[in-house]
This record gives C-alpha cells, structure tokens and sequence, in this order.
C-alpha cells in the first residue's frame, strides 16, 4: 500500500479482555516497529522486528504485550488482560532496512481505550 | 540507553515568527537524529532529519542544527504560519545499530494569525 495501514483505528475494550492490533507495512519494507503513546507523552518503544531475524522486544512494558510478524509483513500486538494503564494510541511503523539513518514512516495508530 | 529531552513543552508564536525547539541526547553513541510532526488524530511525519556528519540541515523554512560536542540539536522554523500548528517530536538513533529511535516528550507549537 502507499504508507503504513493500522486497524482498528479505535477500539474501546472492558479491563481484563484481550485485544489484537494489526499493522501492514510499507510494501518491501523489511524493518517493523511498535511504538506507544500515551496522553501528553513521547512515543515509547515497544519492538522491533527486522527479517526473519529474532525481534527486539526489550520495549514490551510486562508479559502481557506480546507481537508477531507473519511472512515478513503483517505485525499484529496482542496485549493479554488488558489494564486501564494500556489505554494510549499504539503507533506502528516500518522502514526501508534496519540500518541507522532509514526513514521511519509511521501509520495513523490504534486508539485504545480500556474502561 | 539514550535519553532524549525537549523543550519548551510548549510554544505560542504570531504568524511570522520564528520557532525554535531544542533537545539533547545523552548517548555519545547516536549518529541520527530526525524531526516529526505530528498533527492531531494522526501519525507522526518526518520533516527533516540531520546526521553526525553534518552541523547544519536546512530545508526551505526548516532547519535543523547538531552541536555533538554538547549533545543538543534544534530545530529552526522561520516565517511560521498557522498549519506549522501540530506536536513536534526531536529522536535519536544509533545506539542499537539500526533505527530503532528514542524520542523526546514533544512540543506543542501553536501559531496564531
């Protein structure tokens, strides 16, 4: 597709249920990260996926938050027993190859809110 | 691991005027250090960047300054006008080796006409 595609674009979930978030990157684009933004803050790394190499996934705040990338393409982040304290905009983005310097091109997010 | 700090949090400006956003990185490691905008219900957007090698980027009423030595870079917005209003966000990268980036807290620049 044109830039990186995100859905839900909102999702309102009850505390405790489990939620998925899909991202389809940039088409060619091997490197795929996650990001987290909650109200008033920066975007906090989550995991980074690169190839078919293992992924970095020293940003995953608990157990709870867990992400998969299938074929080399589509991520999905599946956050378990979903607390209020997960309800932020969760921002994935992808880029050309995994060396410093790559555009990092972000998608519109997934709002979630957990009540 | 790197720690990036902004300021001002937030900036009011006239149309016109110019916007200056400041950040500094605490890893002497980092070699890359890109600028987003990000407008409200949207993603982040890349507007300028600026590598280690170079002290100075400019890019029509954009630019964006690197001091290594001291750790800090800017960025510069002249003749501001009301659709430069958005959050901008300063980051780093280099540490890990790839692109993964660290980015500031933001500043909300908001430009009246």
């Amino acid at each position: 597709g044109a830039g990186v595609s995100q859905s839900p674009s909102n999702k309102v979930t009850e505390k405790g249920k489990d939620v998925e978030l899909r991202c389809d990157p940039i088409s060619g684009h091997t490197a795929l990260y996650w990001y987290r933004q909650s109200l008033g803050q920066g975007l906090e790394f989550l995991i980074y996926f690169q190839g078919n190499s293992a992924p970095d996934k020293s940003g995953l705040p608990s157990d709870r938050f867990s992400a998969e990338r299938t074929g080399g393409s589509v991520s999905t982040l599946t956050i378990q027993r979903t607390q209020q304290e997960d309800s932020a905009v969760y921002l994935c983005a992808s880029s050309l190859s995994a060396g410093t310097g790559n555009t990092i091109y972000f998608g519109e997010g997934s709002w979630l809110t957990v009540v | 691991g790197e720690n990036v700090e902004q300021h001002p949090s937030t900036l009011s400006v006239q149309e016109g005027d110019s916007a200056v956003i400041k950040c500094t990185y605490s890893d002497s490691a980092s070699n890359y250090f890109p600028w987003y905008k990000q407008e409200l219900g949207k993603g982040p957007q890349l507007i300028i960047d600026i590598r280690s090698n170079v002290g100075e980027k400019k890019d029509q009423r954009i630019a964006v300054t690197l001091n290594k030595t001291a750790k800090h870079f800017s960025l510069h917005i002249t003749e501001t006008q009301p659709e430069d209003s958005a959050v901008y966000f300063c980051a780093a990268s280099g540490r890990r080796g790839y692109s993964t980036l660290t980015f500031g807290k933001g500043t909300m620049l908001l430009v009246s006409p």
